[in-house]
């Protein structure tokens, strides 16, 4: 079944952990993205990357680190710099030029 | 800098009235942009893109650069039209999305 899939659907951290969600596709895609979803704020964009081993930075990245080693993979670890991490986060793949979007189910990430 | 507004959070009609989702844009240069919806319980999911210019599930969007806007129509709403609509447009470098706040539709009978 092709696809994104996103783990855990849902997290709980206390503060000052460490969390990584993970992202992985089997589409083939070389592009993949991180986006924030908060009630009335829309979707923000954290980190995106257009090929293996590179990563660009997007509108909301402190307190997030991302890597790229696999085509398949785009790991997001949310760090304890963040400040207001608790959130639903949704990964999303594309060809390299975005257009259409798949989406992954989400994560909900909830710090106590 | 690039940006997406929509600027209704909430739109409520009527099963069978006209609906009209706004979504006005700042970019510089020739923007392409989209409309993204997420049903109940489903991922989010691209509806349409304005290069194609094609109508899906009755939608249409035109793309009005003099008014910077590209608004989602449909002539007559129905139940299962009821989701959130998200109004996005490529950055300037072309490599991901911006997107709006979104626009909850509920349609009722």
């Amino acid at each position: 079944d092709g696809g994104i899939t996103q783990s855990p659907k849902y997290l709980f951290r206390k503060e000052g952990q460490n969390v990584t969600l993970s992202c992985e596709q089997n589409l083939n895609h070389d592009a993949m993205y991180w986006y924030r979803q908060d009630p009335g704020q829309g979707l923000r964009l954290i980190y995106y990357s257009q090929i293996v081993n590179d990563f660009q930075k997007g509108d909301i990245a402190e307190g997030y680190s991302v890597s790229r080693e696999k085509k398949e993979s785009f790991p997001l670890t949310v760090t304890s710099a963040q400040k207001n991490p608790t959130a639903f986060y949704l990964c999303a793949s594309s060809p390299t030029r975005p257009g259409e979007l798949f989406f992954g189910e989400g994560s909900r990430l909830t710090v106590l | 800098a690039q940006r997406v507004t929509q600027p209704e959070k909430l739109l409520s009609v009527f099963k069978g009235a006209p609906v009209e989702l706004k979504c006005n844009y700042s970019y510089s240069g020739s923007p392409e942009l989209f409309w993204y919806v997420q049903y109940s319980r489903q991922r989010l999911q691209l509806l349409l893109r304005h290069i194609s210019r094609e109508s899906i599930k009755g939608f249409t969007a035109d793309l009005n650069k003099g008014e910077t806007s590209f608004h989602l129509k449909k002539p007559f709403a129905q139940e299962e039209d009821s989701a959130m609509y998200y109004c996005a447009l490529h950055n300037q470098a072309g490599t991901a999305l911006i997107f709006g706040k979104g626009t909850t539709l509920s349609v009722s009978s």
